[in-house]
């Protein structure tokens, strides 16, 4: 059975360009999530949504960021300008069901390199 | 802003010694505690949920105990190997406005390293 399923697993662009990462959680799950690894801050969440509708997103650094679940098998996380304040490890995970105490499944990240 | 502590942020260890780290966090409003493993260049594996005041979640020769009433987590690893160099993180649950509380708030990690 597939994992979390994250694209690209790295990526390089100049500052000013517009990055689009996605996640592809694991079947029938309904909660997705987006973490942001940093040096600083330790792994931070970003969003999360269930059955495609945003549930919190006051973890979004900025309006640059955005992210969307069209459906229950695809989300995209973008940042637009990106600056190079925003390399990082970009983690996407899913859980079954709703709760603090549910198992997060995490996808293999997106390292993100801002020059 | 939830404070979720753990110490020490890195150990070194001989290969069989037995070890322990510690995870502190908000002993009010608790839902519950996991505890992650992360290998470098890996993805965080989740090795234990818990709950329950007293709880004691056991996965080979890695140990976890919970005090929630004072607040903090111990992770146990018994007869260490080098496969379990890795780093070491718990996370608390985060509540969100609409009371439901589901995005997880990350310690730093233990940062553990097995020597042969």
């Amino acid at each position: 059975d597939a994992g979390v399923i994250q694209s690209p697993r790295h990526e390089v662009t100049e500052m000013g360009q517009e990055v689009t990462l996605r996640c592809k959680p694991i079947s029938g799950h309904d909660y997705l999530f987006w973490y942001r690894q940093t040096m600083m801050r330790g792994l931070e969440l970003l969003i999360y949504f269930n059955n495609n509708v945003p549930i919190d997103d006051s973890g979004m650094p900025e309006d640059r960021f955005s992210a969307k679940m069209p459906n229950a098998s695809f989300s995209t996380l973008k940042i637009q300008p990106s600056e190079p304040r925003d390399s990082a490890v970009y983690f996407c995970a899913s859980s079954l069901l709703q709760g603090a105490g549910e198992t997060q499944y995490f996808g293999p990240g997106t390292r993100l390199l801002v020059l | 802003i939830l404070n979720v502590e753990q110490s020490p942020q890195s150990l070194h260890v001989q290969e069989g010694d037995s070890t322990n780290f510690t995870c502190s966090f908000p002993s009010s409003n608790f839902y519950a505690l996991h505890w992650y493993r992360w290998e470098t260049a890996k993805s965080p594996e989740a090795l234990f949920v818990m709950t329950l005041n007293g709880d004691e979640k056991k996965k080979g020769r890695i140990s976890a105990t919970l005090n929630t009433k004072e607040g903090y987590s111990y992770l146990y690893i018994k007869g260490s190997q080098p496969e379990d160099s890795a780093t070491y993180l718990c996370a608390f649950p985060v509540t969100y406005s609409g009371g439901g509380a589901d995005g997880l708030t990350f310690g730093k990690g233990t940062h553990l390293i097995i020597q042969p």
